[in-house]
């Protein structure tokens, strides 16, 4: 089982440039989600989706767009990189939304923005 | 908003230990709590998941506690191991946002053989 994938696993971007940062999931789980982690600080929920067609904003969300149109996919696209978006990005994703199910992480993308 | 604090933010312990990482938050209004390992450049894998009515959960030489009124929990590690040496992330679910987990800041442990 591949669980959840991240891809790339590193990046370097200059400041105003975009990109997208893939996830993906087999295990036909219904939630998923995008957090950023920065030092000192714990993980920060950016965006989430609880099915295909539907995705609603966290913690964080300027600066980020996503879409679901694919119970296994969840992209998370910059849409004009800020250096201030330097971070590490996990995707998790969980059985069904509500609260009784672990979530699972994928291996994150370092994203460095100069 | 839900506050987390994880104390101490750093632990060494030689192998064999017992030890406890802690964990305490602001809002007693969670869903569940849940404990997280993470290497270094890896991704989080969960460990034990408490539910709010659960007062605790073990799991192999791991047990976590739950105090939902005093807004605290305990990761309680029996005879510690190298490989045990990892980053233990605390993560609470609130009851008004059951899809946001928020996090704490975590302990980072080391286990010196």
């Amino acid at each position: 089982n591949a669980g959840v994938t991240q891809t790339p696993k590193f990046q370097v971007l200059k400041t105003g440039q975009s990109m997208t940062l893939q996830c993906a999931q087999d295990m036909n789980h219904e939630y998923m989600s995008w957090y950023r982690q920065d030092p000192g600080m714990g993980l920060r929920l950016i965006h989430y989706s609880v099915g295909a067609g539907i995705t609603d904003q966290g913690e964080v969300p300027n600066g980020y767009n996503v879409s679901r149109s694919t119970t296994e996919d969840f992209p998370l696209r910059l849409l004009s990189a800020a250096p201030s978006q330097t971070s590490v990005y996990f995707c998790a994703s969980r059985r069904r939304q509500g609260a009784r199910q672990p979530q699972h992480f994928g291996d994150g993308t370092r994203l460095s923005i100069l | 908003k839900q506050e987390v604090t994880q104390i101490p933010a750093a632990l060494s312990v030689p192998e064999g230990e017992n030890l406890v990482l802690n964990c305490s938050f602001t809002d007693s209004a969670i869903y569940n709590l849940q404990w997280f390992r993470q290497d270094p450049g890896k991704g989080l894998t969960s460990l034990l998941l408490i539910q709010s009515s659960q007062r605790e959960q073990t799991s192999g030489r791991l047990n976590a506690s739950l105090d939902k009124s005093s807004g605290r929990s305990t990761l309680y590690i029996a005879a510690s191991q190298p490989g045990d040496s990892a980053t233990y992330l605390c993560a609470v679910s609130s009851q008004t946002g059951a899809n946001n987990l928020f996090f704490g800041t975590g302990t980072r442990l080391t286990v010196i053989p």
